[in-house]
């Protein structure tokens, strides 16, 4: 079973950009969590999709957004992008919802020049 | 956020050693996880406890969740080079998961 996919791996951008990120979850997985991981702060849980809808949400401002497609795929996107914004953004999937036991894709690296 | 507080922060030990790091909380959780994380990758999920006391094994590894549920340890035995790398810890309570600020693994050959 393939595991959790994150495109792009890499990403440049500038301040005042916006920027999407997807995640295809494992098959079979209906909930999906994006996390923010930089060096500082470790790792940050944005919010949980399941079902088309957001379930949960972290202590992020609103330009941190996301959604679910029906099947299960999941896009965040970070608008008017700040230099603070560089970080690895994770993705997890699991089967339900609530966060339970999570499987991670191998995160796109954005950085914000 | 980060609200799980695991020690040690860092590890500098010869292979063939045995570690444990270990994790504990102010609050109950329901499940510990344990991760890996190589740099640039996400974490990968080592070990999933979901009973309290439970000792759990995947191959070298072994990890226990304390009969408390604030508490959860890892152990590696027998260390090689590629166990280099941070290791988190997570506790999953519902809607509630919080992680630890990891352990960093270097192992000398």
């Amino acid at each position: 079973k393939a595991g959790v996919t994150q495109t792009p791996r890499y990403l440049i951008k500038t301040r005042g950009q916006q920027v999407t990120l997807s995640c295809s979850p494992i098959s079979g997985h209906r909930s999906v969590s994006w996390y923010q991981q930089t060096p500082g702060q470790g790792l940050q849980f944005l919010f949980e999709y399941f079902s088309e809808t957001q379930r949960n949400k972290g202590n992020f401002p609103g330009r941190f957004s996301g959604r679910q497609f029906s099947n299960s795929r999941s896009e965040m996107n970070v608008s008017t992008l700040e230099l603070g914004d560089s970080a690895l953004y994770l993705c997890a999937s699991s089967i339900g919802q609530g966060r339970e036991t999570q499987y991670f894709g191998p995160g796109t690296r954005l950085l914000v020049l | 956020g980060q609200q799980l507080n695991q020690s040690p922060q860092s590890m500098f030990i010869q292979e063939g050693e045995d570690v444990s790091m270990n994790c504990t909380s102010s609050s109950i959780f329901n499940t510990w996880l344990w991760y890996k994380q190589d740099p640039g990758e996400g974490p990968v999920l080592l070990i999933a406890l979901y009973k309290a006391g439970e000792l759990t094994s995947n191959g070298r590894l072994t990890a226990q969740f304390g009969i408390t549920r604030k508490d959860s340890f890892l152990n590696i035995s027998a260390s090689i080079p590629s166990d280099v790398g941070i290791y988190f810890c997570a506790g999953n309570n519902n809607n509630d998961m919080r992680f630890g600020a990891g352990t960093r693994l270097t192992v000398k050959p």
